[in-house]
């Protein structure tokens, strides 16, 4: 079945410092990737849109130059939180889509940042 | 955007008993409703979908139903076991790339 890694698990930086989480497709080709953001109890909030080769789709409200998305290959797509604070502080999930309107979502694990 | 409802936000049954969980959706162009099963730091799992063109899927104690004229769908457990405590997600998608999820409801099984 479709395999999507996300890496780190868990990672604590200093406030002002940038952070930056990977996610990959193992055993396919994803052409779509998408960010998400999840608060303690809280639903899946949509950060970005990520297409292989193009730039990333924004949510509204999603600061582009805080979250840079990359998507650079057919396997990997990388968000950086840059200069993190308190508030960025939340749990990261990544899900790869096989193709354009493929319907289907593999999630990653999750990356939970913690800002001190 | 689509604008995905979700109720209850917490749900309590006895096990054996059945759980009932409720979404609306806003935009007529969506087509495809997935529900997500995620147990606590961990991914959401997809367990059951349905396509707008299907009024009703079930998949041995899960089913789901879709009403298109009222934009909403739900999810039926029947049967339910201590296993199935988690926090349920739906969701909606028109294209297929963007899914727009629910609020999620945290179901607790008292055994």
């Amino acid at each position: 079945g479709a395999v999507v890694s996300q890496h780190p698990s868990w990672v604590i930086c200093k406030s002002g410092t940038s952070v930056k989480i990977e996610c990959r497709s193992l055993d396919f080709q994803a052409t779509t990737m998408f960010w998400y953001r999840q608060f303690p109890k809280q639903s899946l909030m949509l950060m970005a849109t990520s297409n292989e080769g193009s730039k990333a789709t924004y949510e509204q409200g999603v600061e582009k130059d805080k979250f840079l998305i990359n998507h650079a290959s057919l396997t990997l797509s990388t968000l950086t939180v840059t200069s993190a604070h308190p508030e960025d502080s939340s749990f990261y999930i990544c899900s790869a889509s096989r193709a354009v309107g493929a319907n289907v979502l593999t999630f990653g694990a999750g990356s939970r940042l913690t800002v001190l | 955007g689509e604008n995905v409802e979700q109720h209850p936000s917490t749900l309590s049954v006895q096990e054996g008993d059945s759980a009932v969980i409720k979404c609306t959706y806003s935009d007529s162009a969506s087509n495809y409703f997935p529900w997500y099963k995620q147990e606590l730091g961990k991914r959401p799992q997809l367990i059951i979908d349905i396509r707008s063109n299907v009024g009703e899927k079930k998949d041995q104690r899960i089913a789901v139903t879709l009403n298109k004229t009222a934009k909403h769908f739900s999810l039926h457990i029947t049967e339910t076991q201590p296993e199935d405590s988690a926090v349920y997600f739906c969701a909606a998608s028109s294209t297929g790339n963007q899914f727009y999820f629910g609020t999620g409801t945290s179901l607790t099984v008292i055994p």
